[in-house]
C-alpha cells in the first residue's frame, strides 16, 4: 500500500517550453501533496505544499508563477514548469501524505528534467 | 525552527561491518523523526520512523534507530552491512501535527567487499 507514482520519469525539453509533471497516489487519498527539488548530490528542498482544492503554499524563494502547482483531486497533483530554462534542470520528487496521525509522507520515484 | 544535522557526507564500511549514520536534530517540541534511503535516480523509501512511542525503532532491511532526547539524536544503525545497503540516507524531522519534513543533507553510505 501507499504507492505514489510520477509521470514522466524523465523528460528533456527545449528552453522556453513548459513541462507538466504528474504525481498520483495510487491506493490512498492524499490530503496533502508536496513537491521537492533535488540538485545532484544534495538534499531535498521543499518547493511547495498543496492541499486538494486549494492554492499551493510556496516556500520562500520559489517562483509561484514559474512552478505552477495544481491539486485537482485527492489522488492527483501536477507541477508545471513554465518557460523552462537550463537552470531548471533538476530531479523533481513529489510526496503524498494522508492524515492518519503520523503525517507520514510517501514519496514518488522522481522525475529527471533536463532543459536544453 | 527545526533543523537536522547529519555528520559525515560519506561513510565507508566493509561488508559485514557495523553501520552507524549519525543524525542530530533541533526542535522546539518533541519531534517526529524519520530515516529515508535513496538509491540513484529514485525517490525516497522510508526505513523507519519515531513518533513518540518506543525510543528504539526497528525498520526495514535490518536497520534500527534510537531516539535519545538528552542527546537530541536519532542515529541509524545496522549490525552487518550488505553491499545492497550502498545508497544515500536522509534523516528528517517534523513537528507532530504538521506534515512538513525538514531533511538533513544526507549521508552517502559506501560498502566495500
Amino acid at each position: 500500500g501507499a504507492v505514489v507514482s510520477q509521470h514522466p520519469s524523465w523528460v528533456i525539453c527545449k528552453s522556453g517550453t513548459s513541462v507538466k509533471i504528474e504525481c498520483r497516489s495510487l491506493d490512498f487519498q492524499a490530503t496533502t501533496m508536496f513537491w521537492y527539488r533535488q540538485f545532484p548530490k544534495q538534499s531535498l528542498m521543499l518547493m511547495a505544499t498543496s492541499n486538494e482544492g486549494s492554492k499551493a503554499t510556496y516556500e520562500q524563494g520559489v517562483e509561484k508563477d514559474k512552478f505552477l502547482i495544481n491539486h485537482a483531486s485527492l489522488t492527483l497533483s501536477t507541477l508545471t514548469v513554465t518557460s523552462a530554462h537550463p537552470e531548471d534542470s533538476s530531479f523533481y520528487i513529489c510526496s503524498a501524505g494522508e492524515d492518519r496521525g503520523t503525517y507520514e509522507q510517501y514519496f514518488g520515484p522522481g522525475t529527471r528534467l533536463t532543459v536544453t | 525552527a527545526q533543523s537536522v544535522t547529519q555528520l559525515g557526507s560519506h561513510v565507508s564500511v566493509s561488508e559485514g561491518a557495523l553501520v552507524l549514520l549519525r543524525c542530530n536534530y533541533s526542535s522546539s517540541v518533541p519531534p517526529y523523526l524519520f530515516w529515508y534511503v535513496q538509491y540513484p535516480n529514485q525517490g525516497l523509501q522510508l526505513l523507519l520512523k519515531y513518533t513518540s512511542a518506543a525510543t528504539l525503532v526497528k525498520g526495514i532491511n535490518g536497520f534500527e534507530a534510537e531516539f535519545k532526547k538528552s542527546e537530541t539524536s536519532f542515529h541509524l544503525t545496522k549490525p552487518s552491512a550488505h553491499m545492497s545497503d550502498a545508497a544515500e540516507y536522509f534523516c528528517a524531522v517534523s513537528d507532530p501535527g504538521y506534515s512538513t519534513l525538514t531533511f538533513g543533507k544526507g549521508t552517502m553510505l559506501l560498502v566495500s567487499p
